[in-house]
């Protein structure tokens, strides 16, 4: 009963290539993350969506293309892959605990994608 | 902008009491927040402070000063399995977390 899955674990592929990794949470939050960690281990939000629809949409290139098709999944599909795309990627899922408890701070991680590009 | 500092690596020896320093700049505070996140896992939540003051849970408490702009966390007789790094994040104005870049803490027997 995994709260937060991601799948693929390991993916890797050439320049220029299109891939998808999916996202899936079990436990009813209502906002989905993903979130980019480089080499030097600094963890980057990209995305992040509340009940279906987009709520941050940081400055990522276009190439990443963020899909929802219920609360539950939040999906990344990156186009065009560079090597500077080649990083571990983590979903997370969060629900609203009101202002006195953070709001949304209280992230579930997923086990991570990590991608390397070649 | 937005800011948070926290010392790259920190070593520590087995038994021994560890502070890990976390500083942050950002528009607006709705509370601060530590992960812990092993070599190849991803994060997950250790505590949560939103007053000023120390939270303890276990071994490890976590403290903040708003007027200061600073929190820490205390971990006590460590142990190997706590070699981790150790993420500092804060909810701004807008609930959006702002991520330091975290603290490899390295155990030494």
């Amino acid at each position: 009963d995994t709260a937060v899955s991601q799948t693929p674990k390991y993916l890797v592929t050439q320049m220029g290539n299109d891939k998808s990794i999916k996202c899936e949470q079990n436990l009813g939050h209502d906002t989905m993350y993903w979130y980019k960690q480089d080499s030097k281990k600094f963890l980057k939000i990209m995305f992040s969506y509340n009940n279906k629809e987009l709520i941050i949409n940081e400055t990522v290139p276009n190439r990443f293309s963020p899909k929802s098709p219920d609360k539950a999944h939040l999906n990344l599909h990156i186009n065009s892959l560079e090597l500077g795309d080649s990083a571990v990627y983590f979903c997370a899922s969060s629900q609203d605990r009101g202002s006195a408890s953070g709001g949304w701070g209280e992230q579930f991680f997923g086990p991570g994608t990590r991608l390397t590009v070649l | 902008g937005q800011n948070i500092d926290q010392p790259t690596e920190m070593t520590a020896t087995e038994g021994a009491i560890v502070q890990i320093n976390c500083t942050y700049q950002t528009s607006g505070f709705n509370g601060l927040f530590w992960y812990q996140q092993h070599a190849g896992e991803a994060p997950t939540f250790l505590s949560y402070n939103v007053l000023d003051g120390l939270e303890e849970k276990g071994r490890f408490s976590s403290f903040l000063s708003r007027s200061k702009g600073y929190s820490y966390l205390l971990l006590k007789e460590l142990q190997m399995k706590d070699s981790a790094s150790y993420l500092c994040a804060v909810s701004d104005s807008n609930y959006q977390l702002i991520w330091g870049a975290g603290t490899k803490l390295i155990i030494k027997p």
